[in-house]
């Protein structure tokens, strides 16, 4: 089975503190996601990748940078972290059009 | 107006009926992603369809490309079928982005 990982489920962060979201993926797909999730608003695209230190702004991206050195893993950063990027996020890979997601990580910024 | 349209936004159903959930799209796509998300956030992909119908269990889903829409049929719904049901849509173009529903919340009462 196709395993999308992340690093935790829950997290508390300070505001402005530098955060990291980590996802690994194990099946060697080319691309990575990552959205995040707000009521009302639905999943939402932060940053995608397509190969190993390639990256594209999605729909949201300001406020986060992301970083891919191995096909495997996807880094989200929060770069100053606010209480506005309080959420849940969540990392997918995906071979080609097929879709599986990790199981999400609840930030909140305090 | 959204992409992807979903209806109902919340459903409460009693065990055993027949759930329908419709999905409306206003692209043109090459794929439709039902997604399943339970409490604690971990998003499972059901379905992958591209055209005519797919049946895994109690789940059937189906699409008609000509009108852009697609339903997800639950037949005897159980308490545990209870979850947010998702609808993204992968746009023709090469992109390999979704593009999501509000997705449905879904209670089934024993």
């Amino acid at each position: 089975d196709v395993k999308v990982t992340q690093s935790s489920r829950y997290l508390v962060k300070r505001t402005g503190e530098k955060v990291f979201l980590e996802c690994v993926q194990d099946m060697d797909h080319e691309n990575m996601f990552w959205y995040r999730q707000d009521p009302g608003l639905g999943l939402r695209l932060i940053y995608f990748s397509y190969d190993v230190k390639m990256k594209e702004k999605g729909d949201i991206p300001e406020g986060y940078s992301v970083s891919r050195e191995k096909k495997e893993r996807f880094s989200l950063i929060l770069e100053s972290a606010s209480t506005n990027q309080t959420s849940m996020y969540l990392c997918a890979s995906s071979p080609s059009i097929g879709a599986f997601f990790g199981q999400g990580t609840r930030l909140t910024v305090v | 107006k959204n992409e992807v349209e979903q209806s109902p936004q919340n459903l409460t159903a009693q065990e055993g009926e027949f759930i329908t959930i419709n999905c409306s799209y206003s692209v043109g796509i090459s794929a439709l992603h039902w997604l399943q998300q339970h409490p604690g956030g971990g998003i499972v992909s059901l379905f992958m369809l591209s055209s005519g119908k797919k049946k895994h269990g109690r789940l059937i889903a189906t699409i008609n490309i000509q009108e852009k829409h697609s339903s997800l049929h639950i037949t005897a719904s159980h308490p545990r079928d209870s979850a947010v049901y998702i609808c993204a849509v992968v746009s023709q173009g090469g992109s390999e982005k979704l593009v999501f529903g509000k997705g449905m919340k879904l209670t089934v009462n024993p």
